[in-house]
Parts: C-alpha cells; sequence; structure tokens
C-alpha cells in the first residue's frame, strides 16, 4: 500500500496568514493527488484534485503543488471558514490511501 | 442536486454483521464508481473500498484490514450502493460514508461495535 505522509500535524496560524501543509507519498503518484477539507462532524469536501486542480467552487485562495512524491497545499490568505482538518489523498492506486490529517487551528 | 443518503449503522456486537445502504440521486447512479469511507471517532478519514461500474468490469477493492470481511455491492434498478459487513471488529466502529470518489459525500451512519 501507498503511504501518506502530511506535516505538520497540526498548526496555530492567524486570520490573513499563508499557510502551507505537505504531503508526501511512500512511491511516486504522478499527480494523483487529492487535497480535502473537513470541519467537525461534517463529511469531507474536495478542495484540490490532480495536484493542482481547483475544485468547482473553491476560494481561488487555496491552491495545490507537486508531483511524484512531494505535494503542497496552500491557502493565501488564511479565512476563519479555513479553520478545519485537511487531508491529502493518493488516487493512483487502491488502496486509495489518505493522509492522517493536519489540523488547522486558531492562533 | 447530487444526493448520498446512508442508512443501516447502529449498535453491534464484536463477531456480528451490519448491512449499510447508500442511496444516490441526482446523477447517472450505474455509471459511477462509488467508494466507501470510514472515519473512526477523533480519527482520520480510512478508504474502505470500491465498486467500479458494470460497463467497467464491477471491480470491487478493499483496504486491508477488510479485506475477506466487507462485501460492497451495488443494485444499479434502486441507485444503491451496500456496505455488507461481517465479523465485525472493535476496531470497525466509526462514521461509515459514501462519495462518489471524493466529489460528492454522504453525511454517515455510525457503526458502533461493542459488547
Amino acid at each position: 500500500d501507498i503511504q501518506m505522509t502530511q506535516s505538520p500535524s497540526s498548526l496555530s496560524a492567524s486570520v490573513g496568514d499563508r499557510v502551507t501543509i505537505t504531503c508526501r507519498a511512500s512511491q511516486s503518484i504522478s499527480s494523483y493527488l487529492n487535497w480535502y477539507q473537513q470541519k467537525p462532524k461534517k463529511p469531507p469536501t474536495l478542495l484540490i484534485y490532480t495536484a493542482s486542480s481547483l475544485q468547482s467552487g473553491v476560494p481561488s485562495r487555496f491552491s495545490g503543488s507537486g508531483s511524484g512524491t512531494d505535494f503542497t497545499l496552500t491557502i493565501s490568505s488564511l479565512q476563519p471558514e479555513d479553520f478545519a482538518t485537511y487531508y491529502c489523498q493518493q488516487s493512483y492506486d487502491t488502496p486509495r490511501t489518505f493522509g492522517q490529517g493536519t489540523k488547522v487551528e486558531i492562533k | 442536486e447530487v444526493q448520498l443518503v446512508e442508512s443501516g449503522g447502529g449498535l453491534v456486537k464484536p463477531g456480528g454483521s451490519l448491512r449499510l445502504s447508500c442511496t444516490a440521486s441526482g446523477f447517472t447512479f450505474t455509471n459511477a464508481w462509488m467508494t466507501w469511507v470510514r472515519q473512526a471517532p477523533g480519527k482520520g478519514l480510512e478508504w474502505v473500498g470500491r465498486i467500479k461500474s458494470k460497463a467497467d468490469g464491477g471491480t470491487r477493492d478493499y483496504a486491508t484490514p477488510v479485506k475477506g470481511r466487507f462485501t460492497i455491492s451495488r443494485d444499479d434498478s434502486k441507485n444503491t450502493l451496500y456496505l455488507q459487513m461481517d465479523s465485525l471488529k472493535t476496531d470497525d466502529t466509526a462514521v461509515y460514508y459514501c462519495t462518489t470518489g471524493g466529489r460528492d459525500w454522504g453525511q454517515g451512519t455510525l457503526v458502533t461495535v461493542s459488547s
């Protein structure tokens, strides 16, 4: 199985900050990488697919980059509604493994 | 509007069985590859398994922890996805979500495995 490792596991940031979350795959997954946002007691929502494509309706302050084994999710200017947990997921092979999550908290 | 509604969760004893359903609307279910994802209390997301459309062979894939115990199936005439869970363990306690491969998600149904 492909292992997905996110860092950091949690971070504290202020409104307006630029936030970067990284995700590393245990083998090359080309650009088959999705990013999700999840708020408490809610299902995840898709933010980014194929590493850098913005899902329809997602604000442009979210962006994704990377290929191969190293990927990044960037929030250019953190908004109050962005405090949540973020997950990466590889869609290169089954099982479609997730990272362990990154919790973004208010500083 | 895409809607996915899970049902069938509840409390079951270790070693028991449960069948979850996911009823879909708002898209052509017949053509969709459908996935189950679970989330244990306070934990992260875990991919459970997927079933392809019949046109693409209807192949099923499973995560290692559930292989041989869980079975995914679909009834395209009812726009419904199923997850048959047998030989349940306490580690299977989680909210179970169905999803269209990540874009659309149901609200989830809670499965609690406890004596």
